[in-house]
């Protein structure tokens, strides 16, 4: 069963700053297609970002990008607005849909 | 466009069933995959299970034998059924859309629903 680290744990950054999130599997992730983030904010569900490691979800701006392949995959915001605070999961796509334990995105 | 609510009890005492209902609206529960994720608190997120259009189900091995996903076709619902609860089993319950085709996601989630186990 494929465990996902992700790295760093918390990220302390200024508006206006890039923001680059690390997710590592445990083993090969057999697609391109299996690898997805989501964004979750205080009291809120979960909102999907990317899908296929690096298809932006319906509404997502384009500050929001996805790459990776293998077992190293990455989220990167490129300048971070004020609304992107939260926490940010990756998650392998197909059973089981394992979450990795999620980096927060903290106001520096 | 589609949304999904969850609703249940909010408290169930320990060795109880947990049962939650997800209603979809705006989509029909047989085009698609459903799942139901939880979250303990101050903790992440652990998938718990999906059924699909076909009415497969699969579960998270830790969960395995005490767990159940069914779909009720004529209210377009989804159920979850959490056998011999723990005060472990304290969480928010969400459920949501897996896709299949084109985007590989969950793509819509309901707002979810807080239970505690506590007798």
């Amino acid at each position: 069963e494929i465990v996902l680290t992700q790295s760093p744990g918390t990220l302390s950054l200024s508006p206006g700053e890039r923001a680059t999130l690390s997710c590592r599997a445990s083993q090969s992730v057999p697609s391109s297609s299996y690898l997805a983030w989501y964004q979750q904010k205080p009291g809120l569900a979960p909102r999907l970002l990317i899908s296929d490691t690096s298809k932006r979800a319906t509404g997502i701006p384009d500050r929001f990008s996805g790459s990776g392949s293998g077992t190293d995959f990455t989220l990167t915001i490129s300048r971070l607005e004020p609304e992107d605070f939260g926490v940010y999961y990756c998650q392998r796509y197909g059973s089981p849909f394992t979450f990795g334990p999620g980096t927060k995105v903290e106001l520096k | 466009q589609v949304q999904l609510q969850e609703s249940g009890p909010g408290l169930v005492k320990p060795s109880e069933t947990l049962s939650l209902t997800c209603t979809v609206s705006g989509a029909s529960i047989s085009s698609y995959y459903w799942s139901w994720i939880r979250q303990s608190p101050g903790k992440g997120l652990e998938w718990i299970g999906f059924i699909s259009f076909t009415g497969t189900t699969k579960y998270t091995s830790s969960l395995e034998s005490r767990v159940t996903i069914s779909a009720d076709t004529s209210k377009n619902q989804v159920d979850l059924k959490l056998r011999s609860v723990t005060a472990a089993d304290t969480a928010v319950y969400y459920c949501a859309r897996i896709m299949v085709e084109g985007v590989h996601g969950m793509d819509v989630w309901g707002q979810g629903t807080t239970v505690t186990v506590s007798s």
